[in-house]
């Protein structure tokens, strides 16, 4: 079986400009959750989705962030403009939404903005 | 609220060492807790699970126990592996919503 996939696996991009990150989930699984992790944050929940409604988006930074699950098997996570500040990695992870169901983590996007 | 508090690393060990990597657990209702692993470069992968209290939770050699009384859910390893090194997470799921520990580096020397 497929894992969960995200692309790209690397972007370095310069400040102000757009970055698209992408996600596809395990087929069948209908949660999907973007994280942020960086050193001095560790791994941050950013927004979640089941059945590709967002649920919980408090952990989005700011308005410059965006994500949209337009089906059940594709995401995005949006930034823009870009900061510097917002260089980390990305995760994107899917999961059955039914009690104690484990998430599965696609290798994450790492980001750098220059 | 739900929170994780794991200990702070890194970690240093030699092979065959015992490892335990310490976490407890702040929680209203009846979480589960689970344990995850971080390799350089690659995502989280599920390590183990339990789902009640005194469950104890296994793989690969990996174990855990949920403890209620301690709110614990403690890593071990009998005999740790120079390719056990990674980052570790302990977590807990509770009304629909992971929360994940700070991990835990684990280095593991020949």
């Amino acid at each position: 079986d497929a894992g969960v996939i995200q692309s790209p696996r690397h972007e370095v991009t310069e400040m102000g400009q757009e970055v698209t990150l992408r996600c596809k989930p395990i087929s069948g699984h209908n949660s999907l959750f973007w994280y942020r992790q960086t050193m001095m944050r560790g791994l941050e929940l950013l927004i979640y989705f089941n059945n590709n409604v967002p649920i919980d988006d408090s952990g989005m930074p700011e308005d410059r962030f965006s994500a949209k699950m337009p089906n059940a098997s594709f995401s995005t996570l949006k930034i823009q403009p870009s900061e510097p500040r917002d260089s980390a990695v990305y995760f994107c992870a899917s999961s059955l939404s039914q009690e104690n169901q484990p998430q599965h983590f696609g290798d994450g996007t790492r980001l750098s903005i220059l | 609220g739900n929170s994780v508090t794991q200990m702070e690393g890194p970690v240093t060990l030699s092979e065959e060492a015992f490892l335990t990597i310490n976490c407890t657990y702040t929680a209203t209702g009846y979480p589960s807790l689970f344990w995850y692993v971080q390799y350089p470069g690659e995502g989280l992968q599920l390590l183990l699970k339990a789902t009640k209290a005194d469950d104890k939770g296994s793989n690969k050699g990996f174990e855990a126990t949920y403890r209620k009384e301690t709110t614990s859910f403690h890593l071990e390893k009998g005999s740790v592996q120079v390719s056990d090194s990674a980052v570790y997470f302990c977590a807990l799921y509770n009304f629909n919503k992971f929360y994940f520990g700070s991990g835990t580096k684990l280095n593991v020397k020949p």
